[in-house]
């Protein structure tokens, strides 16, 4: 069975600093991986995502991530925080190739904080 | 173009008693989708739409919820009767490829549901 977990429930970082969401997932066939925000009182937004080919896939906001197979992870970072950062992340997973009842899995969310 | 639109956004309910979402999404969006969200955790699937069809409805609790989307347009969600354990977000998204599921969904702003 597919899973996706996301370590740490809560991250803060100083404006200007790294950020690092990390996410791992499980699937016994490829996946397709995604990483969607939540600003507050608002649905999901799809930050990035990577399906086939290069590794490394930037998104929108200056947020990149890369596939590790190897690691079964897909860790989100910024390299300089910036306040309007400040959101709920979700990690999610689905399988390359499928059908449309192939099921989207989303993690429990990382909420990001940035202190001035 | 227009996004996914929901409502109402707010509702406050006593338990056992109904209530029902609406939601309309992406022009030519074929495939819907009901999450819903508790505080604290992520998206969790209801129920999946592939036009007017059923795709997946594994997680919909049927003794009290139900969804339709008659015309392959727009669709509603029930409660009925409704539980405490209900309080949640319900989110609304869409995405625009039938069969192949890439994971880009398009997500509404969500309807807040408090029973008490």
């Amino acid at each position: 069975a597919q899973s996706v977990t996301q370590l740490g429930s809560h991250v803060s970082v100083s404006e200007g600093a790294l950020v690092l969401l990390r996410c791992n997932y499980s699937s016994s066939v490829p996946p397709y991986l995604f990483w969607y925000v939540q600003y507050p009182n608002q649905g999901l937004q799809l930050l990035l995502k990577y399906t086939t080919g290069a590794t490394l896939v930037k998104g929108i906001n200056g947020f990149e991530a890369e596939f590790k197979k190897s690691e079964t992870s897909f860790h989100l970072t910024k390299p300089s925080a910036h306040m309007s950062d400040a959101a709920e992340y979700f990690c999610a997973v689905t399988f390359a190739g499928y059908s449309s009842a192939s099921k989207i899995i989303f993690g429990s969310g990382t909420r990001l904080s940035i202190r001035p | 173009e227009a996004g996914v639109a929901q409502s109402p956004r707010y509702k406050i309910i006593e338990k056992r008693q109904s209530v029902a979402f609406w939601c309309n999404p992406i022009s030519g969006h074929a495939t819907l989708y009901w999450y819903q969200q508790i505080l604290g955790q992520g998206p969790k699937l209801l129920i999946q739409f592939q036009n007017n069809g059923v795709v997946d409805d594994s997680q919909l609790p049927k003794d009290r919820f139900s969804a339709e989307r008659l015309k392959g347009v727009d669709s509603t969600l029930k409660i009925q009767p409704a539980k405490l354990e209900d309080s949640a977000v319900y989110l609304c998204a869409s995405s625009l490829l039938s069969g192949r599921v890439t994971g880009e969904l398009f997500f509404g702003e969500g309807s807040r549901l408090t029973v008490l």
